[in-house]
């Protein structure tokens, strides 16, 4: 499994928007990208997958370099609730079980 | 809500007993993941279940035992319990089985050793 690298925390306010950057230097050509969020003492949600180039859905964005060794989730003008920890995973389609690193904890601040 | 139920939500109990978790997955999904989350081991990939056959096993202990049922329930059974035991076990629930799905986790269930 490729290993990721992301920060460990990142601060914003409201409206602003919020970059996370995950480093996966040794990524698989089969490999996908999957972020997903997690409120305290809950199950960690889905938020965003790709494989190349960038990803939109209603909640972020997700911008794969051509070389896919790193990625980053956009999260476009936050608010409070977006406090959370945010995961950055990758494997392949054989792989049944997600892989949950350290994770980057985003704090909002009014 | 993800549709996915854990039972019990808290469950404090005390060194060398057994408890077991269940869990119920969203309507049609098939396959069942749980996982366990410690402050010291972070989010941890225990075992999965497809249709009733165990799929992937990850750091799960020998203590600790799982199976999925005909109606894809699952269940969770935890002995000779420890106290580094203690976390937050989650189920989530996928529609057949791949990286590419979607896992929908359960609230989890909070267990504490004493």
């Amino acid at each position: 499994l490729a290993k990721t690298t992301q920060p460990i925390s990142m601060d914003s306010y409201e409206g602003q928007e919020v970059n996370i950057t995950c480093s996966h230097n040794n990524i698989a050509t089969n490999d996908y990208i999957t972020w997903y969020q997690q409120f305290p003492s809950q199950g960690p949600r889905f938020i965003i997958q790709g494989y190349k180039t960038k990803v939109t859905n209603e909640v972020a964005s997700l911008f794969i370099p051509a070389d896919r060794k790193s990625s980053t989730l956009s999260l476009p003008r936050v608010s409070l609730s977006d406090t959370a920890v945010y995961y950055c995973l990758v494997g392949d389609l054989n792989d049944y079980k997600l892989s949950f690193g350290a994770g980057t904890t985003v704090t909002v601040r009014a | 809500d993800s549709g996915v139920t854990q039972t019990p939500k808290h469950l404090i109990t005390a060194t060398g007993q057994r408890v077991t978790l269940r869990c119920s997955p969203r309507s049609g999904d098939l396959s069942v993941y749980w996982y366990q989350q410690s402050l010291d081991q972070g989010l941890q990939f225990l075992i999965q279940y497809y249709n009733g056959e165990e799929r992937a096993k990850g750091n799960i202990l020998e203590r600790f035992s799982a199976q999925q049922f005909p109606d894809l329930h699952s269940e969770l059974n935890l002995s000779s319990l420890e106290l580094g035991d203690s976390a937050l076990y989650f189920c989530a629930s996928s529609p057949t089985q791949g990286y590419q799905e979607t896992q929908y986790f359960g609230p989890g269930t909070r267990l504490l050793v004493l």
